[in-house]
């Protein structure tokens, strides 16, 4: 089944500065890549996702890029803020029909004021 | 409109009792998940359901857990003689149809077992 992982387990950044949170997956037939933050104690939230037919995609300060032959996607955050602070999840998915949707551990960031 | 909803927000169990969770999905939504997560983790799929039909049930991890989703909105996730290795968050989550796309996160069940 698919596998995914995630690098770095932490992240700590200066405010203002980028963060990149990179996750690869096992499975070549997947095709569906969302990310998702997760704030203390709170449920957790679609930022962006992305599907195999594209390599890059942008909203406003995060853009989620994807090597579909690396079997690779990265998430990338701009000018970060300290809200931004919070654990993202990656996943993998097959999409379609349906297929389970397989989430990365974590990586909590910390943006410093 | 209202979000997925679960209920209770909290529960202590003692080891060996019984637990139902409840969740509330948008109304609409074909697609239901139920995830476990672990401090520290991410979400861990246990089971998903179309309208009323469960799908999958291959992360359900012991037959002391089993879920219903009978008319096709409200589930119930319940655990039969709770563990300590139960304890976690757990998750439920909705999607407008069919296909793989955004999922609605409630904010989740946290269960305790001593």
């Amino acid at each position: 089944g698919e596998n995914v992982e995630q690098h770095p387990s932490t992240l700590s950044v200066q405010e203002g500065d980028s963060a990149v949170i990179k996750c690869t997956y096992s499975d070549s037939a997947s095709n569906y890549f969302p990310w998702y933050k997760q704030e203390l104690g709170k449920r957790p939230q679609l930022i962006i996702d992305i599907r195999s037919n594209v390599g890059e995609k942008k909203d406003q300060r995060i853009a989620v890029t994807l090597n579909k032959t690396a079997k690779h996607f990265s998430l990338h955050i701009t000018e970060t803020q300290p809200e931004d602070s919070a654990v993202y999840f990656c996943a993998a998915s097959k999409g379609g029909s349906y297929d389970k949707v397989i989430f990365g551990p974590g990586t909590s960031l910390s943006v410093i004021p | 409109g209202a979000g997925v909803s679960q209920s209770p927000r909290y529960k202590v169990a003692k080891r060996g009792q019984d637990v139902a969770l409840r969740c509330d999905p948008i109304s609409g939504h074909v697609s239901l998940f139920w995830y476990q997560q672990a401090l520290g983790q991410g979400p861990e799929f246990l089971t998903y359901f179309q309208n009323e039909a469960q799908l999958d049930k291959s992360g359900l991890p012991s037959d002391r857990f089993f879920a219903e989703r009978p008319e096709g909105s409200v589930s119930t996730l319940k655990i039969q003689r709770t563990q300590q290795e139960d304890s976690a968050v757990y998750l439920c989550a909705s999607s407008l149809d069919r296909r793989i796309t955004k999922q609605y996160f409630g904010p989740g069940t946290r269960l305790t077992v001593t």
